[in-house]
């Protein structure tokens, strides 16, 4: 199947700075979301692009399909930012599944 | 406020006992999902529903069940034969199968 690898694991920042968050996947796909997940679980919709860039406040994302990966730039970081952020995948036999990655751990430090 | 709830938020299981985990969506949604999360790791998907009384399982269905009887609601029942169930259980649904996700704020279920 469908192999979803995100890095780096781990990202801990200094409130201000940006980073750049990578996603790669092993086959083509037709959609790729990005989510946040907060310190007590919620996990929040943050873009959903499956190719092209999208922005939104001081994040946004670049997907390129015809190389299998995505880019998540947050820019000018808070210490909400702090969380893990997770990009996902369709399984490509299965519509309803879809596939997701480890992770990045980031914190970003007052 | 439209949205998804999940019930309990903490959710206790004695060895051998099912135990059934609440989603509902307030959103209109026809597609619902189930996943789990442990520690550390990605979800994984459980089950998933496309439309109402129409079910699918995801990569781990062993030891659990769902129902659809309504749109607005997807039970998650975690059986007996689930050896492992301790983890974090996500519910999330979206308009349609594979337009973005919205998901619930998850239960924790904890075996004594």
């Amino acid at each position: 199947g469908i192999q979803v690898e995100q890095s780096p694991p781990d990202l801990i920042l200094q409130e201000g700075a940006n980073s750049t968050l990578r996603c790669n996947f092993s086959d083509s796909v037709n959609n790729l979301q990005w989510f946040h997940q907060n310190p007590w679980g919620q996990l929040i919709n943050l873009f959903y692009i499956p190719s092209g860039t999208k922005q939104n406040g001081r994040l946004s994302a670049t997907t390129v399909a015809t190389e299998r990966y995505s880019l998540l730039y947050i820019s000018s970081s808070q210490t909400t930012d702090s969380g893990v952020y997770f990009c996902a995948v369709p399984h490509g036999g299965s519509q309803g599944n879809l596939i997701f990655g480890k992770g990045t751990k980031l914190s970003v430090k007052p | 406020d439209g949205g998804i709830t999940q019930s309990p938020k903490y959710l206790f299981r004695k060895e051998g006992q099912n135990v059934t985990l609440s989603c509902e969506q307030n959103l209109n949604h026809d597609a619902m999902y189930w996943y789990r999360q442990d520690p550390g790791q990605g979800l994984r998907l459980i089950y998933y529903s496309q439309i109402v009384n129409d079910f699918q399982k995801g990569d781990i269905a062993e030891g659990y069940s769902v129902s659809r009887e309504k749109k607005e609601s997807f039970p998650l029942t975690v059986t007996s034969a689930q050896k492992n169930p301790t983890a974090f259980y996500l519910c999330a649904s979206s308009i349609q199968l594979q337009e973005t996700q919205y998901f619930g704020p998850g239960t924790r279920l904890l075996v004594l």
